[in-house]
């Protein structure tokens, strides 16, 4: 298997604010991460890929400049949430991918909620 | 058509038994097939891989791959109330692309 770790674990925030979640491969580097959100009872969604030392790809339907997505190193990705609103209450769960088997590893996960 | 299809259940099998769960995919590119749970509440942890036609057993949990008919399934045997959860199967092509089902929901009653 493989650590990942997610920080904060959970996060409230007035709705205009911004807010920042860490994802950290801890026994790997990773070229390749993952960005998810699953909303209550509803299946994972891909936010977008994130690769080390080049802009993320997202997918469509998600604005790029609301989630900003920073792979800034072979262990650290950031997501930032930009002007959140009600709406962008989710789970948000980031993955590292082992490239020699394809492998996904899954970060705990950072519950937002949004007033 | 979805890239992978699951049953999205609610399945629901006595404690003892045999869960199977099925998947099936689009893409005859994929070359690796994954299975996770995830417990409500929590994010996906991997369970299985496998890269070959035929089975892989692995504890209490088999997968099985069928690539010419585009199948994967996952067994559990002897099945517990601590297997209860959503399992999701994944595909993998060789150029990397991930294609995640939706998930079936799995209740083992005691």
């Amino acid at each position: 298997g493989a650590v990942v770790s997610q920080h904060p674990s959970w996060v409230i925030c007035k709705s205009g604010t911004s807010v920042k979640i860490e994802c950290r491969s801890l026994d790997f580097q990773a070229t390749t991460m993952f960005w998810y959100r699953q909303f209550p009872k509803q299946s994972l969604m891909l936010m977008a890929t994130s690769n080390e030392g080049s802009k993320a790809t997202y997918e469509q339907g998600v604005e790029k400049d609301k989630f900003l997505i920073n792979h800034a190193s072979l262990t650290l990705s950031t997501l930032t949430v930009t002007s959140a609103h009600p709406e962008d209450s989710s789970f948000y769960i980031c993955s590292v991918r082992r490239e020699s088997s394809y492998e996904q590893y899954f970060g705990p996960g950072t519950r937002l909620t949004v007033t | 058509q979805k890239e992978v299809e699951q049953n999205s259940g609610p399945l629901s099998v006595p404690e003892g038994a045999i869960a199977s769960l099925n998947c099936t995919y689009s893409d005859r590119g994929s070359q690796s097939f994954f299975w996770y749970r995830q417990y409500s509440g929590k994010s996906p942890e991997l369970i299985m891989s496998i890269y070959s036609n035929g089975d892989k057993e692995d504890g209490r949990f088999t997968a099985q791959l069928n690539k010419a008919s585009q199948y994967v399934s996952l067994l559990i045997r002897d099945s517990q109330p601590s297997d209860s959860a959503t399992y999701l199967c994944a595909v993998c092509t060789n150029a990397g692309k991930s294609t995640f089902g939706d998930g079936t929901t799995l209740t083992v009653k005691p």
